[in-house]
């Protein structure tokens, strides 16, 4: 199917383990993004990547890891998962350059992950 | 830092009101503001998207208007429906293609 998915939906892990969530979209779009939504912060970039082999920094990036040796693949890696970490990780992609206005970001349906 | 605020944080209506959300930013130097919907547990759903340049989009019931030298903007609800339950998001885009989200507006409609 079309689209962007997110794997696993859910996850439950505990403290110090590696977990890596996976996006991949179909629409060959150049910008990938990472975020995760907290009650009473909203949604904050952690990271997001212009290209392959091009990543980059958001507000919260300490304690993840990205790769995208794909233009459809952009993986996130907790190195060692913290319970701070528990939250709702939300993928995201869009077409457009960053000069363009007009191009939307479409968002994949998002990995709880629980540190316990 | 650009920030976000909306305003209200939560909102109650009786089915078939008008309503309407609100959104403001600190920095005016963006790309474009996107109004998104989000249902319980799911993912953000695009609604609507505004240019910087531009000052209204409409989509059906809904429309969006962007006062940029003021740091505005705010999402039209006409004849509300209790399919409208969400929590509605507004975010800037800013260089780079990232996106500075608001915390949202939880909004209910009672049938």
């Amino acid at each position: 199917d079309a689209g962007i998915t997110q794997s696993p939906r859910y996850k439950i892990t505990e403290t110090g383990r590696q977990v890596t969530l996976m996006c991949h979209q179909t629409w060959s779009h150049s910008y990938m993004f990472w975020y995760r939504q907290d009650l009473g912060h909203g949604l904050r970039l952690i990271y997001y990547s212009a290209a392959a082999d091009i990543t980059d920094k958001g507000e919260v990036p300490d304690g993840y890891v990205v790769s995208r040796s794909k233009t459809e693949n952009f993986p996130l890696t907790l190195e060692s998962a913290t319970r701070s970490q528990t939250s709702v990780y939300f993928c995201a992609s869009t077409a457009g350059t960053s000069g363009f206005n007009s191009y939307e970001q479409y968002f994949g349906p998002g990995t709880r992950l629980t540190v316990t | 830092k650009q920030e976000v605020t909306q305003i209200p944080a939560a909102l109650s209506v009786p089915e078939g009101e008008n309503l309407v959300l609100n959104c403001s930013f600190t920095d005016s130097a963006i790309y474009n503001l996107q109004w998104f919907r989000q249902d319980p547990g799911k993912g953000l759903t695009s609604l609507l998207l505004i240019q910087s340049s531009q000052r209204e989009q409409t989509s059906g019931r809904l429309n969006a208007s962007l006062d940029k030298s003021s740091g505005r903007s705010t999402l039209y609800i006409a004849a509300s429906q209790p399919g409208d339950s969400a929590t509605y998001l507004c975010a800037v885009k800013e260089y780079g293609n990232k996106l500075v989200f608001g915390a949202g507006t939880i909004l209910r409609v009672k049938s």
